[in-house]
């Protein structure tokens, strides 16, 4: 079955360091995205790509970095930078821009 | 500045009775408008979408109503069940867009 796979579920770091989280997706999907999850705060846009080796920035992309190396994956790192980094983080992809998210089930980040 | 504008942070329905939870826009340039649904700790899943050509669509239970002149649309759920309870987000797109544009989410609580 084709999806959007995101590792790990929950996520621990130490203030001060950065930390990675995985994004996967086998559905032959152009463009991938990063969104932060607060409460009242709906789906904030981290980062999106619409092809390999190219990706912009969204509304909330300091303190954070991505790389669009392969098709398929669209990691994203948090860095110390990042003042508030404790959040849900969702990872998505459409086959063209703008239409048909798939989302994953998200990685829950804490820093501790 | 907030583009995609969902005004209540919450509804409760009882069970069986009509479900509305409500989307304003301001950006004249979305013609495309979509509704996500979302469990705690998971990804938003689709659940229904209008083009602006149109002003409502139908599946099922779930009917979205597109007021353009307004720049409003409503979500409507008939019947409501307990599992309907969940986040549910409004999300915009300009024709082609790069991204798609969340609201902040309503939580709906169906009580049996």
């Amino acid at each position: 079955d084709g999806g959007i796979t995101q590792s790990p579920k929950y996520l621990f770091r130490k203030e001060g360091q950065n930390v990675t989280l995985s994004c996967e997706q086998n559905l032959n999907h152009d463009a991938m995205y990063w969104y932060r999850q607060d409460p009242g705060q709906g789906l904030r846009l981290i980062y999106y790509s619409q092809i390999v080796n190219d990706f912009q920035k969204g509304d909330i992309a300091e303190g954070y970095s991505v790389s669009r190396e392969k098709k398929e994956s669209f990691p994203l790192t948090v860095t110390s930078a990042q003042k508030n980094p404790t959040a849900f983080y969702l990872c998505a992809s459409s086959p063209q821009t703008g239409v048909g998210y798939t989302f994953g089930s998200g990685t829950r980040l804490t820093v501790v | 500045d907030q583009q995609v504008k969902q005004n209540s942070p919450s509804l409760s329905v009882q069970e069986g009775r009509i479900s509305i939870l409500n989307c304003d826009y301001t950006n004249s340039m979305f013609d495309y408008f979509l509704w996500y649904k979302k469990y705690p700790a998971e990804g938003p899943t689709f659940l229904i979408s209008i083009s602006s050509i149109k002003d409502k669509n139908e599946d099922g239970r779930f009917t979205v109503f597109l007021n353009k002149s307004a720049k409003h649309l409503s979500l409507h759920i008939v019947p409501s069940q307990p599992g309907d309870s969940a986040v549910y987000f409004c999300a915009a797109v300009m024709e082609y867009g790069n991204k798609l544009v969340f609201g902040a989410g309503t939580i709906l609580r169906v009580k049996s």
